[in-house]
């Protein structure tokens, strides 16, 4: 079991560009989260896919689109990157809902927007 | 609403001496609460996690918890700091309320602990 895999691992943008953050998990979970993490500020959720179909936006949604491609995948664009967006992502799953689900990390991709 | 103090950005300790990091919650409802463990340029991993069985929770690696509801705390404790121990940690709170979705879990800040040889 490889866990949550995330692509690519390092990018570096110019303003303006966009780009796709894929994930990827084979642990049949069926919820799916991306957070952004910065100094000093703890990891914060951007969106999240409770299932397959579904996505819903959490505390800091703008400027990104989700897309739950098929139970496995959840990916994360950026239409047109901004400075303020250059952070570390993390994909997250979990089995279910439920409040003491523990949530399964990826190993993170490290964007620089310029 | 929901939310995690962790006190100290920062915790150095000597190698073979306690480890404490704190975390206090607030939550209008019982809580459940969680210490991850992120070590460099790696994602988060589950030390424990507290749902409301037994109060004291013992996790990967040595490390526990205690979960004080008179005092809101969840802090984090290890007897014997091992090098290996450096890493970023974080405490994390949710709630019957919230489930698992947008406000499902509501992460610290982090601490990022230092071991000294």
């Amino acid at each position: 079991n490889a866990g949550v895999t995330q692509t690519p691992k390092f990018q570096v943008l110019k303003t303006g560009q966009s780009m796709t953050l894929q994930c990827a998990q084979d642990m049949n979970h069926n919820s799916m989260y991306w957070y952004r993490q910065d100094p000093g500020m703890g990891l914060r959720l951007i969106y999240y896919s409770a299932s397959e179909g579904t996505t819903d936006k959490g505390e800091v949604p703008n400027g990104y689109n989700v897309s739950r491609l098929n139970k496995r995948e959840f990916s994360l664009r950026l239409e047109s990157a901004a400075p303020s967006q250059t952070s570390v992502y993390f994909c997250a799953s979990t089995m279910g809902l439920a409040a003491t689900d523990t949530q399964y990390f990826g190993p993170g991709t490290r964007l620089t927007v310029l | 609403a929901q939310s995690v103090t962790q006190l100290g950005s920062h915790v150095s300790v000597s190698e073979g001496a306690l480890v404490l990091l704190r975390c206090n919650y607030s939550s209008s409802v019982p809580p459940y609460l969680f210490w991850y463990v992120q070590y460099p340029n790696q994602g988060l991993q589950l030390l424990l996690k507290y749902t409301s069985a037994a109060t004291l929770v013992k996790g990967i690696n040595g490390f526990e918890a205690e979960f004080k509801k008179s005092e809101t705390s969840f802090h984090l404790t290890k007897p014997s700091a091992h090098m290996s121990d450096a890493a970023e940690y974080f405490c994390a709170v949710s709630d019957d309320q919230s489930g698992g979705g947008a406000d499902g879990l509501t992460f610290g800040k982090g601490t990022h602990l230092i071991i000294q040889p």
